[in-house]
């Protein structure tokens, strides 16, 4: 299996500008997280999935955040527009049940100028 | 609410043994234990739930002690492959609340 796979790697864009994630889940894991990771706050919880289906999104910043999931394959997660403050590595991860470890991805790095 | 891990950072030398702690004010079912190398990704280690069941990695262990709301993850005999940060993440409903970590830095 190739793991959690998340694209892009490295991010870098300007103040205002739209940027979308994207994340593709371990097949058969029916939950998906999105965390951000900063020096300051650590790794937060921005928002999960469990059968695509949105469940808690009560940790996502402001409305400039925005998450999909279409499919069992493929999570976004979207920003608009950007701030310098959302400057941070974001990872998704994915699970089969709520209660067992999660598999990180490679994560994205996100720079706003 | 955010578990509180202790110590923030500890330094080893080879062959030393570590005890990172994790508590929570909540009542707890299961913790999760994960290591970060820098750059990196977190990598699951093991989750340990209520009634003692130990899961996941074989060459460290942890305990679980639902009466104190703590868990803490043992290192024994470090190895420079333990450095990296340490996390421990409690559940609250179906998602996981991750501790700030702790540094682990094993020195040859």
């Amino acid at each position: 299996d190739a793991g959690v796979i998340q694209s892009p790697r490295h991010e870098v864009t300007e103040m205002g500008q739209e940027v979308t994630l994207r994340c593709k889940p371990i097949s058969g894991h029916d939950y998906l997280f999105w965390y951000r990771q900063t020096m300051m706050r650590g790794l937060e919880l921005l928002i999960y999935f469990n059968n695509n289906v949105p469940i808690d999104d009560s940790g996502m910043p402001e409305d400039r955040f925005s998450a999909k999931m279409p499919n069992a394959s493929f999570s976004t997660l979207k920003i608009q527009p950007s701030e310098p403050r959302d400057s941070a590595v974001y990872f998704c991860a994915s699970s089969f049940g709520a209660a067992w470890g999660y598999t990180f991805g490679s994560g994205t790095r996100l720079t706003v100028v | 609410q955010q578990p509180v891990q202790s110590p923030q950072a500890v330094i080893l030398r080879e062959g030393e043994d570590a005890v990172i702690n994790c508590s929570s004010s909540k009542a707890l079912y299961s913790v999760h234990w994960y290591r970060q190398k820098h750059g990196e990704a977190p990598v699951f280690l093991m989750i340990l739930l209520k009634g003692g069941e130990q899961k996941g990695h074989e060459k460290i262990s942890a305990s679980f002690n639902e009466k104190k709301q703590q868990s803490s993850l043992y290192l024994t005999a470090s190895q420079l492959s333990y450095s990296g940060t340490y996390f421990c993440g409690t559940r609250s409903g179906n998602k996981l609340v991750f501790g700030a970590g702790t540094i682990l830095r094993v020195k040859s």
